[in-house]
């Protein structure tokens, strides 16, 4: 079946421009996170949707972030007034609840580069 | 609060050869523990993972990793590696609600 879908898969845009990142989780995978990736990093842990719940925002970096999420479907993530060091991969992940025997199933990631 | 440290950022390795990727995590709670891989231009894919039970878990390519509590460790281990295990390989630890935190990554690069 289809996996986790992230679009575009590679964006440049020069600084101060707002981008948005899209991703589309496996079909009813309630659970749904946001990580980003910086060159020669791990993975660093943005935010995550749980059903209908309040999300859980404790890692954006700064109020220039921001993720939506419509029910148990599609995600955006914004950053607004991009800056040099948003540059990195964006991985989108999905898992069917929130218990850790649900594994996490990424994307393919957005390469987000500005100049 | 809890972090993974991934002790060796670049591991090369030859064919045939046994390999072992260190992996040792803080948190003040009970953990669940992970290891991801990701193979040239493609996604992360769960590899293996410790929830409870049996502290020795096993992949279906021939890693094992193994939970050491008292050492806060949770190495990964192939005994005979293959050009096809070229990747970088994470290790990760979630919380009760499955947020991961993830190490630095470790790449390995399998030689002929």
């Amino acid at each position: 079946g289809a996996g986790v879908s992230q679009s575009p898969s590679n964006k440049v845009t020069e600084k101060g421009k707002d981008v948005e990142l899209r991703c589309d989780p496996i079909s009813g995978h309630t659970a749904l996170y946001w990580y980003r990736q910086r060159l020669g990093q791990g993975l660093e842990f943005l935010i995550y949707f749980q059903g209908n719940s309040a999300p859980d925002k404790s890692g954006l970096p700064s109020d220039r972030f921001s993720a939506e999420r419509t029910g148990e479907s599609v995600s955006t993530l914004t950053i607004q007034r991009t800056q040099q060091e948003d540059s990195a991969v964006y991985l989108c992940a999905s898992s069917s609840g929130t218990l850790s025997n649900q594994p996490q199933h990424f994307g393919d990631g957005t390469r987000l580069s500005i100049l | 609060a809890q972090s993974v440290t991934q002790l060796d950022s670049q591991v090369p390795v030859f064919e045939e050869a046994p390999v072992e990727l260190r992996c040792n995590y803080s948190s003040s709670v009970s953990v669940y523990l992970f290891w991801y891989v990701q193979y040239p231009n493609q996604g992360l894919q769960l590899l293996l993972k410790y929830l409870s039970g049996s502290t020795l878990v096993e992949s279906i390519n021939g890693f094992e990793a193994e939970f050491n509590k008292s050492q806060t460790s949770f190495h990964l281990r192939k005994p005979s590696v293959h050009i096809s295990d070229t990747a970088e390989y994470f290790c990760a630890v979630s919380d009760i609600w499955n947020k991961l935190s993830f190490g630095a990554g470790t790449t390995v690069t399998v030689r002929a």
